[in-house]
């Protein structure tokens, strides 16, 4: 069966550090992955998303970037926090065989102070 | 207007009682429905989905879709406070796109 992870799953960072949050996904190939950021009330955000190795769409212009340097992994990435980075970052995938389902990873609960 | 719409509650029922929680569309053309389950903290998990119009029923769950209405619905029966959660309604737009609404709390007191 088909796995997701997310690490870390909290992160409390200063304004203007670097982040960096990492998704891997066991029991499936060639997976579309996806970066989403989940505010209170304001449902699912797509930040990016990637079809494979090296090919990453973004959806939303910001100063977070996102990398794919393996099949089942995908990082996002900042050089520099801003306040409004705080959220609720998800992964998912969508394999090849579903339809149009994703599946989410447990998520990374990010505070910028 | 927003491409998908909900009620964000929170809904707060007894247990035992039949739960309702809904969407409203705007783009006639969608046609691949999902719900999801959220429980605080945690990563939303695939409850159902449904493809064009009618009714799809799992356990206690039914998923029902309305497109001349632009209207989606879950139903949960006999609800329990393990139901206590974030329901959120989400919409395939086609691609890589989908789109979500903002969710559902609800509470199931015991």
């Amino acid at each position: 069966s088909q796995t997701i992870h997310q690490w870390p799953a909290t992160l409390v960072q200063p304004v203007g550090s670097p982040l960096s949050l990492e998704c891997t996904v066991e029991g499936t190939s060639n997976p579309n992955l996806y970066w989403y950021r989940q505010a209170a009330g304001r449902g699912l955000q797509l930040l990016f998303y990637s079809v494979g190795i090296g090919q990453i769409s973004s959806e939303v212009p910001q100063n977070l970037s996102a990398s794919r340097p393996q099949d089942r992994q995908f990082i996002l990435s900042s050089k520099k926090l801003l306040l409004s980075d705080s959220g609720f970052y998800l992964c998912a995938w969508r394999g090849l065989l579903n339809n149009n389902e994703q599946f989410f990873g447990p998520g990374t609960r990010l505070t910028v102070l | 207007q927003k491409e998908v719409e909900q009620d964000p509650g929170p809904l707060s029922v007894p247990e035992g009682a039949i739960v309702s929680l809904n969407c409203t569309y705007s783009n006639s053309a969608f046609q691949y429905f999902m719900w999801y389950r959220q429980y605080s903290r945690k990563g939303p998990e695939l409850l159902m989905y449904t493809y064009s119009s009618g009714n799809k029923e799992d356990g206690r769950f039914t998923a029902q879709v309305d497109k001349s209405s632009k209207y989606i619905s879950l139903f949960i029966r006999d609800s329990q406070p393990s139901d206590s959660a974030t329901y959120l309604c989400a919409i395939w737009a086609g691609g890589f796109k989908t789109i979500f609404g903002a969710g559902t709390r609800l509470f199931v007191k015991a």
